[in-house]
């Protein structure tokens, strides 16, 4: 069973408007870490935003914030003042467990931003 | 913060032949290493879970005899592709968790472009 899921395929938004993506998630784990990744057309994966489980607020930083829906089991990623370099794959991804050892993470599908001037 | 590395960015073999990928943890020691694999448009799909002095754990459906993962040191992990394909095209990417970080700290190479001739 999937345990991510992006179902917007591609998304586009108007230069500093808001824009969110949307991701759910499936565990059974109580213990578990949600991220999010911006991947540009240059391949590398940029760290955005993690929530915890346990995380009593919801997570931001900058211009992306994380809202956390846990008992719908889900976690959409806000990007607030859309700006051109904004363009690119965008990631959710989940660890089950929250020791300090292992920590795959397992991806949704992605969802492919374009932010119009 | 932390860096992992990848080497070489991209590489181009012929269909039959051997090609090593390397992932090394720059700052910090890595007793787990992760090996993606990624198609164009598509999500990253963990290959398998890469573990410092013991044999790596392979997700179903990854032919272990043919991606051979070996974790000699603490910073070193390398994926050998044996026996390369064309089907075997793909961008490869490690990541690696600093043990020493918090729980968001994942961090992930730039990736390894692979195309086979």
């Amino acid at each position: 069973a999937q345990k991510i899921t992006q179902t917007q395929p591609g998304m586009f938004v108007q230069e500093k408007e808001a824009v969110t993506l949307d991701c759910t998630y499936d565990t059974s784990d109580p213990s578990y870490g949600l991220f999010w990744y911006k991947q540009p057309s240059s391949g590398e994966m940029i760290f955005l935003i993690y929530q915890g489980s346990y995380d009593q607020q919801n997570a931001t930083e900058g211009r992306y914030s994380l809202n956390f829906q846990k008992a719908r089991k889900s976690a959409n990623l806000v990007i607030s003042a859309s700006q051109l370099g904004d363009s690119a794959m965008y990631f959710c991804a989940m660890r089950e467990g929250l020791d300090n050892q292992g920590g795959k993470l397992i991806f949704g599908q992605g969802t492919e931003l374009s932010v119009k001037p | 913060g932390a860096v992992v590395s990848q080497h070489p960015s991209w590489v181009i073999c012929k269909s039959g032949t051997s090609v090593k990928i390397e992932c090394r943890s720059l700052d910090f020691q890595a007793t787990t290493m992760f090996w993606y694999r990624q198609f164009p448009k598509q999500s990253l799909m963990l290959m398998a879970t890469s573990n410092e002095g013991s044999k790596a754990t392979y997700e179903q459906g990854v032919e272990k005899d043919k991606f051979l993962i070996n974790h000699a040191s603490l910073t070193l992990s390398t994926l050998t592709v044996t026996s390369a394909h064309p089907e075997d095209s793909s961008f490869y990417i490690c990541s690696a968790r600093d043990p020493r970080g918090s729980a968001r700290e994942q961090y992930f190479g730039p990736g390894t472009r692979l195309t086979v001739t």
